[in-house]
């Protein structure tokens, strides 16, 4: 049992190119998220699904897009890498989203991004 | 605006001894918090969630209590271990917060030293 699994790990960009991050979970989670972390910063959301061929926009969703083409993945792309999308990817998923109680949510090991 | 601010923002101990890590938020209404463990280079995992009904709760070395009247929770982590070294972060489940219902504090870097 994986959990979830990130690649690439690490990725260097130069400032224009694109990227796809890609995100596999195999817990039959519904609910699955990016997020960006940055040095003295909490946990920023970036774009989420609440379900196969659905996804919303989070709190920092500008210069990305993501696609949920099938339930056990979740796709971050980047278009123009800017050098202010430097940081650590993390990809999550949860069993339900805005339950009262108990999902937690299960994090990926993270892409780290530098952006030259 | 909701958030969460958690102290300090590191800390160093020697192995064996005992800490205290703070969490306090201004999150309404309030759902659940939760307690994530962070090691270098890998993602959060969960340690304790906490409801508005409960007031401890532990697992193993780590006990994390709550005062909803007050709004704050603390981490405290008994005998520590080399192990123990991570950041971690506090997590508070709320409508209010964002889109994922979510606000993170920004952790607290624990470092224990042998």
């Amino acid at each position: 049992n994986a959990g979830v699994t990130q690649t690439p790990k690490f990725r260097v960009l130069k400032t224009g190119q694109s990227m796809t991050l890609l995100c596999a979970q195999d817990m039959n989670h519904e609910y699955m998220y990016w997020y960006r972390q940055d040095p003295g910063m909490g946990l920023r959301l970036i774009h989420y699904s609440v379900g196969e061929g659905t996804t919303a926009k989070g709190e920092v969703p500008d210069g990305y897009n993501v696609s949920r083409l099938k339930k056990q993945n979740f796709l971050l792309g980047l278009e123009s890498a800017a050098p202010s999308q430097t940081s650590v990817y993390f990809c999550a998923s949860s069993y339900s989203h805005r339950a009262a109680g108990s999902s937690p949510l299960h994090f990926g090991n993270g892409t780290r991004l530098t952006v030259t | 605006k909701n958030q969460v601010e958690q102290s300090p923002q590191s800390l160093i101990i020697l192995e064996g001894k005992n800490c205290t890590l703070q969490c306090n938020y201004t999150v309404s209404p309030f759902s659940n918090l939760r307690w994530y463990k962070q090691d270098t280079g890998r993602g959060p995992v969960s340690l304790t969630i906490m409801t508005f009904s409960e007031n401890t709760k532990s697992n193993g070395r780590y006990t994390a209590t709550l005062d909803a009247d007050t709004k704050q929770s603390s981490l405290h982590i008994t005998a520590s271990q080399l192990s123990d070294s991570a950041s971690y972060i506090c997590v508070v489940r709320g409508s209010g917060g964002g889109a994922d219902g979510l606000t993170f504090g920004k952790g607290t870097h624990l470092i224990i030293q042998p």
